[in-house]
């Protein structure tokens, strides 16, 4: 029964360029959360969501970035015109209820903007 | 506000010497509590949760943590300590918005002495 898993692992990208991250949750599992570590941090929350719909992005900067969890197919965490600023780990985790489901994480992405 | 305080950033310890990590929340009701671990580069992987009933949880590696609600504390435990406990360890509390966010201290560094 394989894990989460989030692709890629690493990611370097240029100033004003795009992120796409990927997160396949665990079989059975239609909950998404994406959390942030910035370095020597601990994790923020950014966006939760069920299948086809976000239920609460109160986490996720206004502007630049996008999250999506589709009938098919992976989450995607996406980043337009990234900054210096999100350099950091993204974890993707999944739980198969709403309360009282443990959280299962991803290894993370880790992005370094240039 | 819902929060988490982890009031050791980092910790030393000899090999086969007891731990206790301590974490401290705020939180309006009766939280669910649970302590994650992350190695170098690596995702998180649960230790313990808490969600009800015996406020003295074991978990997996020997850990064990007791929730005590006067104190508002969740203090993570292990009577002796192995060098691959080296790591970081957080504390979360949910839920949170009425779903599985959940809210991260900011992490105590474990370093392990032979």
């Amino acid at each position: 029964n394989a894990g989460v898993m989030q692709n890629p692992r690493h990611l370097v990208r240029r100033r004003g360029q795009e992120a796409r991250l990927r997160c396949s949750p665990m079989k059975g599992h239609s909950h998404v959360y994406w959390y942030r570590q910035l370095p020597e941090e601990g994790l923020k929350f950014m966006v939760y969501l069920q299948k086809e719909n976000i239920i609460d992005e109160s986490g996720m900067p206004k502007e630049r970035f996008s999250a999506e969890f589709p009938k098919e197919g992976p989450s995607i965490l996406r980043i337009q015109q990234v900054v210096r600023g999100d350099s950091a780990a993204y974890f993707c985790a999944s739980s198969a209820g709403q309360i009282q489901e443990t959280q299962y994480f991803g290894p993370g992405t880790r992005l370094l903007v240039l | 506000a819902q929060s988490v305080t982890q009031p050791d950033i980092h910790i030393t310890v000899s090999e086969g010497a007891s731990l206790e990590l301590r974490c401290n929340y705020s939180y309006g009701a009766t939280p669910y509590l649970f302590w994650y671990v992350q190695s170098p580069g690596q995702g998180l992987q649960l230790l313990l949760k808490y969600f009800s009933g015996d406020t003295l949880v074991q978990g997996i590696k020997g850990f064990e943590a007791e929730f005590k609600r006067s104190q508002s504390s969740f203090n993570l435990r292990k009577p002796s300590v192995h060098w691959s406990d080296a790591a970081e360890y957080f504390c979360a509390v949910g839920p949170s918005g009425g779903y599985n966010k959940l809210i991260f201290g900011a992490g105590t560094r474990l370093a392990v002495h032979p």
